[in-house]
Order: structure tokens, then C-alpha cells, then sequence
């Protein structure tokens, strides 16, 4: 199953976008790039996903590099409310079905 | 109504003892899956199971058992409860795809055992 690495922490100044990287360097071909969010103590909540193409979604937008191995989050006017604990999580595949692996994340504090 | 509950939220119990955590979900999803998560690390998955006949053990299911009673009930049972159990408990659904499908999560049920 393809590993990731995040840092495990960030700040970001309100209003400004957030970048938060990833490294996925052992990816496999078939395997998407999803990014999870966990705000205090609450259950996981799904921002994006993708496999080869950069993405874009109300909440945020996924670039992933040409060679798949790292892609990077961008919540593009941080708000205090986007602070969180941020996963890039590769779906890992085993016996052909689909489980996710999350790491220790990076914890995003979103600062006035 | 939240799509994906737990039951208890809270539940301090005494070592040794049997505790049972149940998951519902009103996803209509086939896939359910249970994590932990202790202070400071990301989840890890205990169990997770595809369908009603089918249950897989996760990284860390020394310790749990699961029962996957229907579509939508998956329960996971500490046999005999011990301290290194405490954590926080997700319980979570998803739905078979071609890979391009989201993960739905409970709000957690938060487990101390003393």
C-alpha cells in the first residue's frame, strides 16, 4: 500500500490561501489522492479526491504533480474555521477491494 | 438525522469487562468500516467490512471482534476491555465504486477504560 508524508503542521494567516503538501512517492497507477479534514474531535470529513488531474470543488483544489508522487491542497481564502487536522490519504487496494489508510495527517491552525 | 451514528458517544467502563459499539447508517452503502484514534495519531482501521457476509480485519483488530448484523448495523465488541483501549472510536461507510467514492464517518464514540 503506497505511504504518505505530510508535515505535521501548518499556520496560515486568515484570508490567505493554505497550500498543504503531500508525498505520495510510491503511488500506484490506479490509485486516487483523497484528502480528508477532521475538526476537533469530530468524525473525518471528505474535501477531494483525484487520480491524475488537478481538481476543484467548492471547498478546495487538489494539483497533483505530472508523476503522481506528491500533490498539494489548496484551501484558497483560509477562514478560522478551516482550522483542522488535514489527511492525504492514498486508496489502498488489496485483493482488488478498497480500503483507506490514514496517516498522522498535518494540523492546520488558521490564525486572525 | 446523521447518516452514519454511533452509539454511545461516551462510555467509561471497567477492565475486564465486555462493551459492544454499534454503527448505523442510513447510506444505503455496503461498505462499513471501524477505527480508532488515540491522542496526537490519525486513525487506524480495525475492521472493515464489504458486505453482510463479508468482514476483514484492519492494522489493529487484536482485541475486537465485529459483527456486521445487517446492510446498515455494524457493531464492534471489546471482549475484555483493557486500558490500552481508551481512544476515540469512528465507525464509517462507503459505497462500491470504480475507486472514485468518499468515506461517510459517525461523530465517534469516545471509550475509557479504567
Amino acid at each position: 500500500d503506497a505511504k504518505t508524508t505530510q508535515p505535521p503542521s501548518m499556520d496560515c494567516a486568515e484570508g490567505r490561501a493554505a497550500n498543504l503538501p503531500c508525498n505520495h512517492s510510491t503511488i500506484s497507477g490506479n490509485e486516487y489522492v483523497y484528502w480528508y479534514r477532521q475538526i476537533h474531535s469530530q468524525g473525518p470529513q471528505y474535501i477531494i479526491h483525484g487520480l491524475k488531474n488537478n481538481e476543484t470543488n467548492e471547498m478546495a483544489s487538489l494539483i497533483i504533480t505530472e508523476d503522481r508522487k506528491s500533490s498539494t491542497l489548496i484551501l484558497p481564502h483560509a477562514t478560522l474555521r478551516d482550522t483542522a487536522v488535514y489527511y492525504c490519504i492514498v486508496r489502498a487496494s488489496t485483493s482488488g477491494t478498497y480500503k483507506y489508510i490514514f496517516g498522522t495527517g498535518t494540523r492546520l491552525k488558521v490564525l486572525a | 438525522d446523521a447518516d452514519v451514528t454511533q452509539t454511545p458517544r461516551n462510555r467509561i467502563t471497567k477492565t475486564g469487562k465486555r462493551i459492544m459499539l454499534e454503527c448505523s447508517q442510513t447510506k444505503g452503502h455496503d461498505r462499513m468500516y471501524w477505527y480508532r484514534q488515540d491522542p496526537g495519531l490519525g486513525l487506524r482501521l480495525i475492521y472493515y467490512s464489504f458486505d453482510v457476509k463479508d468482514i476483514n480485519k484492519g492494522e489493529i483488530s487484536d482485541g475486537y471482534s465485529v459483527s456486521r448484523q445487517a446492510q446498515a448495523k455494524f457493531s464492534l465488541s471489546l471482549e475484555s476491555a483493557i486500558p490500552n483501549q481508551t481512544a476515540l472510536y469512528f465507525c464509517a461507510t462507503s459505497d462500491p465504486g470504480a475507486g472514485m467514492t468518499e468515506a461517510f464517518f459517525g461523530q465517534g464514540t469516545r471509550l475509557t477504560v479504567v
